[in-house]
């Protein structure tokens, strides 16, 4: 049962363009989603979160949107850079206070010069 | 600045063997995981920590056991490898939940882990 899923495995976008990261979760009890950088050879980065009490969180050229109704999200990047290319993971968390996360299974996102 | 510290970075077991993936961190979190990582999935948690002495399973804990003596150290124990787990291990830490909201993970760089 994939409580969390990335139904895009890969995406490419033009340098310069807006990148769209999508990721669907079926838990009601998710309050806190995460998303996370990978490159290869390292571990995943933080890159942003989202409480459930918001709609929207924005960091830099990074944005998140959260629709709880349609149990969705997505990261925006604005612009998207060359450096940006890796494997993004979206993750979320109940309210158990331990920390848990269940992840989806990853977009791999490549910017084009 | 180290972080999250695992090693070895690769190794290479036989069937039967048993190894230990040691995981340290300097940044005081109280709480630490254990994830795996298949080819073109997800990270999926094997066991987490909250504290020193408190260990729990997560999702996938069979084939492997877990020690928390001190706040920094994390050891990954599998007692009797086999070429189901062959993946890549990840080790991350955090700090405690505040105002009801859970603190992003801090990962180390992962073992490359084969059983042939």
């Amino acid at each position: 049962d994939q409580q969390v899923k990335q139904n895009s495995p890969s995406l490419s976008v033009q340098e310069g363009r807006i990148s769209i990261l999508n990721c669907d979760y079926t838990n009601s009890m998710f309050d806190y989603f995460l998303w996370y950088k990978k490159y290869p050879a390292e571990g995943p980065t933080f890159l942003i979160s989202i409480s459930s009490i918001k709609d929207k969180n924005e960091d830099g050229r990074f944005t998140v949107f959260l629709n709880k109704s349609a149990k969705h999200l997505s990261l925006h990047i604005v612009p998207s850079q060359p450096g940006d290319s890796a494997v993004y993971f979206c993750a979320a968390s109940g309210s158990s206070n331990t920390g848990k996360l269940i992840f989806g299974q990853g977009t791999t996102l490549q910017v084009k010069p | 600045n180290a972080g999250v510290t695992q090693t070895p970075k690769f190794r290479i077991l036989k069937i039967g063997q048993s190894m230990t993936l040691q995981c340290t961190q300097d940044m005081n979190h109280n709480y630490m995981y254990w994830y795996r990582q298949d080819p073109g999935m997800g990270l999926k948690l094997i066991y987490y920590s909250v504290g020193a002495g408190i260990t729990d399973k997560g999702e996938v804990p069979n084939g492997y056991n877990v020690s928390r003596s001190t706040t920094e150290d994390f050891p990954l124990r599998l007692e009797l490898a086999a070429p189901s787990q062959t993946s890549v291990y990840f080790c991350a830490s955090s700090r405690i939940s505040t105002g009801g909201l859970n603190q992003p993970q801090h990962f180390g760089d992962g073992t490359r882990l084969s059983i042939l």
